[in-house]
């Protein structure tokens, strides 16, 4: 069936450095993988997203790669802050249904 | 302009009884789909309703159910409770851009089944 696997589950980092956060889907037919941010006891926010017809998209600090060919994307984040701290899930979809990876808690350590 | 709303925000029910979660989406969207997100796990797809018709099925009981009112709002429904359902349920409102369903999630309701 659709899988999405992330890795890793936990990261901790200093802050200024940064973090890499890696996902393979295997329905080839995805063709949109948004990443989300949660907070302690908060809803899933979108983050960034991109889909299957572009490789890379920045954002600022945030940056998502795609290799279509290999089913893996990325999710960059450059100087990280201790407000970036949460879990970050990345997602696969095909006409509407999201596939959610597991979860990467990201700890930034001031 | 109001995001994704959702009701209850917390509720407590015991195994056995019947629960209805509901959810209003953003205005002018027309889409609405359910997730369940068990604690320390990713969100898991439930359902999706678009003009008031179901267009897609997790892999979920008949236990659960859905529906999608004139107005776009949302309700899903829980008969049976078991343990296993605690969980925050996530309603998610979505406008398709270029090709894609962009979901915003609103704030969930977190069941707790005793």
């Amino acid at each position: 069936g659709e899988n999405v696997e992330q890795h890793p589950s936990t990261l901790s980092v200093q802050e200024g450095d940064s973090a890499v956060i890696k996902c393979t889907y295997s329905d080839s037919a995805s063709n949109y993988f948004p990443w989300y941010k949660q907070e302690l006891g908060k809803r899933p926010q979108l983050i960034i997203d991109i889909r299957s017809n572009v490789g890379e998209k920045k954002d600022q600090r945030i940056a998502v790669t795609l290799n279509k060919t290999a089913k893996h994307f990325s999710l960059h984040i450059t100087e990280t802050q201790p407000e970036d701290s949460a879990v970050y899930f990345c997602a696969a979809s095909n006409i509407g249904k999201l596939i959610f990876g597991s979860g990467t808690r990201l700890l930034v350590r001031p | 302009d109001a995001g994704v709303t959702q009701s209850p925000t917390h509720l407590i029910k015991t195994r056995g009884q019947q629960v209805t979660l509901r959810c209003s989406p953003i205005s002018g969207h027309k889409s609405v789909s359910w997730y369940q997100q068990v604690l320390g796990q990713g969100p898991q797809f439930i359902f999706q309703y678009y003009e008031k018709e179901e267009r897609g099925r997790g892999n979920f009981p008949d236990r659960f159910s859905a529906r999608q009112f004139p107005n776009y709002s949302s309700e899903l429904n829980v008969n049976a409770l078991l343990l296993g359902d605690s969980a925050l349920y996530l309603c998610a409102s979505s406008s398709w851009s270029s090709g894609a369903n962009v979901l915003t999630f609103g704030a969930g309701s977190r069941l707790t089944v005793l």
